[in-house]
């Protein structure tokens, strides 16, 4: 059974923190991602990655870096976290290839900044 | 700019009523599009996709969609909804992109009454 796997369910953080949110992803994929889910805005693209050491800014990359040093394990850093990024952060790791490959996505982790 | 949007954002059925979701994307081109599920407090998993060929799609669990190229649409339908589809439907496409990364609608939320 194919697995991406997010490190927390559920983090509670302080304003000003430096968080780390990590993804795992064992079906030797390309391509990795990190969305952010808000209700009534769907999944908008934070960072994607399709290679070892590669990131690419996606919609909402502001206050938020990635780094991606082995195949399998993609991280997302807020910098310094702030209210308005409480919110569902899901990875999702995919094929390289063309727009028919499917993603497929972690469970989840619900941030919530204090 | 490309976009999917939904305009259904919550939707309350009893069981064994009709369900149809509606779905637009806006680009020109090769299209390609997805429907996820994702049922409470679990990953997004995909119910179906289209890419070309037959536009009536079947996907898991009794689910379909219908591709109309010229009303830009890919509805979601299912003839008698459970209990057990209750969960939040989003619409995605990777619009022109070949790379993986996917344009999300802003997602429906369905309540199955029992």
């Amino acid at each position: 059974d194919v697995k991406v796997t997010q490190s927390s369910r559920y983090l509670v953080k302080r304003t000003g923190e430096k968080v780390f949110l990590e993804c795992v992803q064992d079906m030797d994929h390309e391509n990795m991602f990190w969305y952010r889910q808000d209700p009534g805005l769907g999944l908008r693209l934070i960072y994607f990655s399709y290679d070892v050491k590669m990131k690419e800014k996606g919609d909402i990359p502001e206050g938020y870096s990635v780094s991606r040093e082995k195949k399998e394990r993609f991280s997302l850093i807020l910098e310094s976290a702030s209210t308005n990024q409480t919110s569902m952060y899901l990875c999702a790791s995919s094929l390289l290839g063309t727009g028919e490959t499917e993603a497929f996505f972690g469970q989840g982790t619900r941030l919530t900044v204090v | 700019a490309q976009s999917v949007s939904q305009h259904n954002h919550h939707v309350i059925l009893s069981e064994a009523a009709s369900l149809e979701l509606g779905c637009n994307y806006s680009y020109g081109g090769t299209v390609n599009l997805f429907w996820y599920v994702q049922y409470p407090g679990q990953h997004l998993q995909l119910l179906l996709k289209y890419f070309s060929g037959d536009p009536l799609v079947k996907g898991i669990k009794g689910f379909e969609a219908e591709f109309i190229k010229s009303k830009f649409s890919f509805n979601l339908r299912k003839p008698s909804v459970q209990w057990s589809d209750t969960a939040e439907y989003f619409c995605a496409s990777p619009g022109s992109s070949n790379t993986g990364k996917l344009i999300f609608g802003q997602g429906t939320t369905l309540q199955v009454k029992p």
